[in-house]
């Protein structure tokens, strides 16, 4: 059974460009969390998605950023001219169900701005 | 702004020796999970506890979760070198949604051979 699985694992973006960052849940999972994960500080939640809807996007920056979890098709976290200050490891989580189910993580995607 | 604070920040222990690692915070949380983070990779869920006062044992690992449902511990006996990683509580229900979690910045800890 493969878990959660998160590409590139790295990658790196000059200021201005987009960053495109997917996540694919374990397999029958339809509830995905993104987290993310600067240096110094914890997991910050961000965004929590079920199959075409966005549930809870109040840790997601109002500018620049936005995700979708498709019909078909993985989660992406869009993060649109991307500045210094988004360089962090960005966690994608999923679970069968929502509220107090245990999540299974991914590996991160981690984004060096230049 | 809810807040769990996991201390020691960093330790650094013999092989065989017992530790404890704390996680505290001021708020009340319906559940708290114990997670282990390894360099490069995401963390792996060791353990929930959901019931005040609850203790919880995984081999070496044993939890508690504090009676008022505010702050946890982690309880290694026995310390080997591959319990070395970075452990990370997260307390759910907060703001009232199970859901969201919020994470400590970690304890990482080393177990020397």
């Amino acid at each position: 059974n493969a878990g959660v699985m998160q590409n590139p694992r790295h990658l790196v973006r000059r200021r201005g460009q987009e960053a495109r960052l997917r996540c694919s849940p374990v397999k029958g999972h339809s509830h995905v969390y993104w987290y993310r994960q600067l240096p110094e500080e914890g997991l910050k939640f961000m965004v929590y998605l079920q199959k075409e809807n966005i549930i809870d996007e109040s840790g997601m920056p109002k500018e620049r950023f936005s995700a979708e979890f498709p019909k078909e098709g993985p989660s992406i976290l869009r993060i649109q001219q991307v500045v210094r200050g988004d360089s962090a490891a960005y966690f994608c989580a999923s679970s069968p169900q929502g509220d107090n189910s245990p999540l299974h993580f991914g590996n991160g995607t981690r984004l060096t701005v230049t | 702004t809810q807040l769990l604070e996991q201390s020691p920040q960093f330790l650094s222990i013999q092989e065989g020796e017992n530790l404890t690692v704390y996680c505290n915070s001021s708020s009340v949380f319906s559940s708290l999970q114990w997670y282990r983070q390894e360099p490069g990779e995401g963390p792996v869920l060791l353990v929930t506890v959901v019931t005040g006062g609850e203790v919880k044992k995984l081999k070496r690992l044993t939890f508690q979760f504090g009676d008022a449902r505010k702050d946890s511990s982690l309880h290694i006996t026995a310390a080997q070198p591959g319990d070395t990683g970075l452990y990370l509580c997260a307390g759910a229900g907060g703001g009232g949604s199970n859901y969201k979690l919020t994470f400590g910045k970690g304890t990482l800890l080393t177990v020397n051979p």
